[in-house]
Order: C-alpha cells, then structure tokens, then sequence
C-alpha cells in the first residue's frame, strides 16, 4: 500500500524568507508521480508543482521547488521568497501509473508573517 | 490546468432531505472524476472514483445508498446527499483528471453542507 507522511502539521515564517515542507512516501511502484497541492482559506485546491519519479532533474515552477530524493522516498517542497498570499494549507500527494486514485499526506499548515 | 466548477458552493438543508451537487468540467471531457470529503483541518478523504457511462467505485466505508453518484456526461458528474443527517455536514470537493492516461488530478472549489 502507499503511504504519504507529512510530519510537521504547522509551520510558521516570516514573508520574504524562505521555508521548506517535508514529506515522505511508501511505495514498491516504479512508475509514479509526486505533487504538492495548496488549499488556502478559500478552501480551493490548486497544483502548485507536479514531479515525475523518472526524471532526475527537480520540478521548479517560479518561488516554488522540490528536492525529490528517489533513494530515500522523499519529496520536500521549498517555498523562496514567501508571499503573504503563500498562507495555506500545503498537501503532498502521490499516485503510480495505471492507478486512479491520489493518497495524500496530513497536511501543513503554513503561515506566512508580515 | 482543467477548470472545473461545483454548485450549489454552500447549501444548508433539513435532516432528512437530499441534496445533490454538481461538478463540472469546463474546458475539457473528462472521463473519471473523484469526489472527497473533507473535515476541518483534516486531509481529503476519497469518497468515490465516478467514470463516464458506468457505475462508482466507492471506498471502504463509504455508503453507496447515502451518496448516490452519477457520471452520466463527460462534463458532469452529480453527488446525491440522500436522507441527509447532521453527522453528514462536510465540505465535498470533486477533482477530474485530464484524460485516461494522465495523472494530474484538478479540483473544483468545493461544497460546504450543513445539515440541520
């Protein structure tokens, strides 16, 4: 069975700083896929960054990259120069080829200081 | 990204009543759609995997007779609320994903029932 962990439920930085979510996976699959969803207060859902398990090279999109450690089944997000607007709930979620589900971890919560 | 939309956004309804609640998808066909659950700072939950043209596949646990889900178009996909209760007030969030062999799941925005 796969297995998403997120161990830190809360997290707190001040804006312009830079802070990193960690996560962990389980998984005998070869083939699958890693994200990082944001749930702010409006409760919305949104794909923040998405990382193949085949590619080497870590997903970047703007403020926002991993360091995905195949060996080691991890997948840490880090947030540069934090917003305000980054305050949000942050899911890591998983799923393999050919599956249809997503499992998703626990949940961090991020605050963000002026 | 897909878009994708939910109505009612918030509806409050009497115990015993049904509710359903649409999602749709706005800009592309999509041929499974999800539905989750969601309790107060808790995680999602999948409730059901919906594809076009055949029946739901419901998680362990969840009542396929109370949650009645209907995919019956490529852009819609229906959650019936049947006989609603107050344990079941709960925020039901439904996701589509972008083609068969894709893996990247879009949400909508979500549904806040309360049932009183």
């Amino acid at each position: 069975a796969q297995t998403v962990t997120q161990s830190q439920p809360e997290m707190s930085v001040q804006e312009a700083e830079t802070v990193t979510l960690s996560c962990t996976y389980d998984t005998s699959e070869n083939n699958y896929y890693l994200f990082w969803y944001k749930q702010p207060p409006s409760r919305q859902m949104i794909l923040v960054i998405r990382q193949e398990a085949y590619k080497q090279q870590n997903a970047t999109e703007n403020r926002f990259s991993v360091n995905f450690q195949k060996a080691a089944k991890s997948f840490s997000l880090k947030i540069s120069d934090s917003q305000l607007g980054d305050t949000a709930m942050y899911f890591c979620a998983f799923t393999y080829q050919g599956a249809q589900k997503l499992v998703f971890g626990q949940g961090t919560r991020l605050t963000i200081n002026p | 990204g897909a878009v994708v939309s939910q109505h009612p956004s918030w509806v409050i309804c009497k115990s015993g009543t049904s509710v359903k609640i649409e999602c749709r998808s706005l800009d592309f066909q999509a041929t499974t759609m999800f539905w989750y659950r969601q309790f107060p700072k808790q995680s999602l939950m999948l409730m059901a995997t919906s594809n076009e043209g055949s029946k739901a596949t419901y998680e362990q646990g969840v009542e396929k007779d109370k949650f009645l889900i209907n995919h019956a178009s490529l852009t819609l996909s229906t959650l019936t609320v049947t006989s609603a209760h107050p344990e079941d007030s709960s925020f039901y969030i439904c996701s589509v994903r972008q083609g068969a062999l894709t893996d990247t799941q879009y949400f909508g925005p979500g549904t806040r029932l309360t049932v009183l």
